[in-house]
């Protein structure tokens, strides 16, 4: 089943604990993207790759890390999270560039 | 710059009537992609339609039906007989030619009361 797969699904934190958000997908897709989702704001896009060991930052990448060392993967890293990005997150990809996007589940975090 | 408005934060409809939720994109491109998708209390995000901007023909699949009007920048998305399961957050989204984003409304939250 073709699919987007991130974990956790709920991470509970505290202020400046590193973190790591992961995402998988078995599409072979080339494009992977992390959105996060705020009330009032939509998804908003905070990093994207292209393709392997090629990354960009999107509309609001302050605070996050991301690497794609290998197709299929696209960690996020939070490596001092604060109260601010406490949101759901959204992983996605997709196959040719006006194709749908395929989203995981979402992460759910939180940081106290 | 691109822009998708969902000016309907929250509708409440009650079981079986129709509800029209609104979308309107700003740009100045002509060739663009539209997206409507689905977050249903589950929170996953569930896609429901593509849309390029070279066909204005309206879409209809079973209960769901698409508007996309060119010349008023909108692309309107209406539930027939709306049911309780249609309860979520409806998203728009514009997707431009070379770009590496999806650009998102803020969001619908459809509520269908029994």
């Amino acid at each position: 089943e073709a699919q987007v797969t991130q974990n956790p699904r709920y991470l509970i934190t505290v202020t400046g604990k590193k973190l790591t958000v992961t995402c998988s997908q078995n599409m072979n897709h080339e494009y992977m993207s992390w959105y996060r989702q705020d009330p009032g704001l939509g998804l908003r896009q905070i990093y994207y790759s292209m393709n392997v060991e090629v990354t960009d930052k999107g509309d609001v990448p302050e605070g996050y890390k991301v690497s794609r060392k290998e197709k299929r993967n696209f960690p996020l890293i939070l490596e001092s999270p604060s109260p601010n990005q406490t949101s759901l997150y959204f992983c996605a990809s997709r196959g040719r560039s006006n194709e749908k996007l395929f989203f995981g589940s979402g992460t759910q975090l939180s940081v106290l | 710059a691109q822009k998708v408005t969902q000016a309907q934060t929250e509708i409440s409809v009650v079981e079986k009537e129709d509800v029209t939720l609104d979308c309107v994109y700003e740009t100045r491109d002509t060739t663009y992609y539209l997206f409507w998708y689905k977050q249903p209390p589950s929170g996953e995000l569930v896609f429901l339609i593509r849309r390029n901007s070279f066909d204005e023909q309206n879409e209809i699949s079973g209960r769901y039906s698409w508007n996309f009007q060119k010349s008023t920048s909108s692309f309107n998305f209406t539930i027939t007989a709306s049911q309780v399961v249609d309860s979520a957050v409806y998203f728009c989204a514009f997707y431009p030619p070379g770009a590496n984003n999806l650009f998102f409304g803020t969001g619908t939250r459809l509520t269908v009361i029994p």
